[in-house]
């Protein structure tokens, strides 16, 4: 079965901690992962994709095929990074479908 | 063209009615996608379309669900006889077929459109 399982429902870092939200996925195959993001009052949209390697507002997230999870870690939160996200998994379709996780609510406190 | 736009944005009706979304994708994006999504869960896949074609649905999508994109451009999604269970929010997402900065697996998607069954 195809799955995204991201356990923490809610995270709540100080500004400057260390964040990194988990994401497990279910798929046998080489996998398409990516982040999306829902700031407060604001559309769902993409942070980042695995197969672009590359950090968006200084997050990263690298994949683990061994541990299949693909976790969004970020060195030092800041305020504006509050928001809910969500891993994302490429079916095995070819229409291009995402299979979302429940999502992460992130609350950095000044 | 300001992305995807989403008609209405919320909608109230009582249980028994039925209801229309609709949904206007990047002009020349090829791949529309609906999902559904409720209070604390992720995006719940419904439907795809690749210009007109409805090419996957969704087991979600009980028969009371129809969705239609025929000219393959905006695409409408009718709940008949809604229930208070179908409350939730509705996105709409859109895709260009292949590569590209934005590819084929890049997903954007609209404001959603908000449904109460009371």
């Amino acid at each position: 079965a195809q799955r995204v399982t991201q356990p923490e429902k809610l995270l709540s870092v100080f500004k400057g901690a260390p964040v990194e939200l988990k994401c497990n996925y279910s798929y046998s195959g080489s996998p398409e992962l990516f982040w999306y993001v829902q700031y407060s009052r604001q559309r769902l949209q993409l942070l980042l994709r695995h197969i672009s390697r590359e950090s968006i507002k200084g997050f990263t997230a690298d994949l683990n095929k061994g541990e299949t999870s693909f976790h969004l870690k970020k060195p030092f939160a800041q305020e504006e990074d509050s928001a809910m996200y969500y891993c994302a998994l490429k079916g095995r379709s070819n229409t291009g479908k995402l299979i979302f996780g429940q999502g992460t609510t992130l609350q950095v406190k000044p | 063209d300001t992305g995807v736009s989403q008609n209405p944005r919320h909608k109230i009706t009582k249980r028994g009615q039925n209801v229309t979304f609709r949904c206007d994708p990047i002009s020349e994006h090829n791949r529309l996608y609906w999902y559904r999504q409720t209070l604390g869960q992720g995006p719940e896949f419904l439907t795809y379309f690749q210009n007109e074609a409805q090419l996957e649905k969704s087991r979600l999508l009980s028969d009371r669900f129809s969705a239609e994109r025929p000219k393959g451009s905006f695409s409408t999604l009718e709940i008949q006889r809604t229930e208070q269970g179908d409350s939730a929010m509705y996105l709409c997402a859109s895709s260009p077929t292949s590569g590209g900065a934005s590819g084929a697996n890049v997903l954007t998607f609209g404001a959603g459109s908000r449904l109460t069954v009371l």
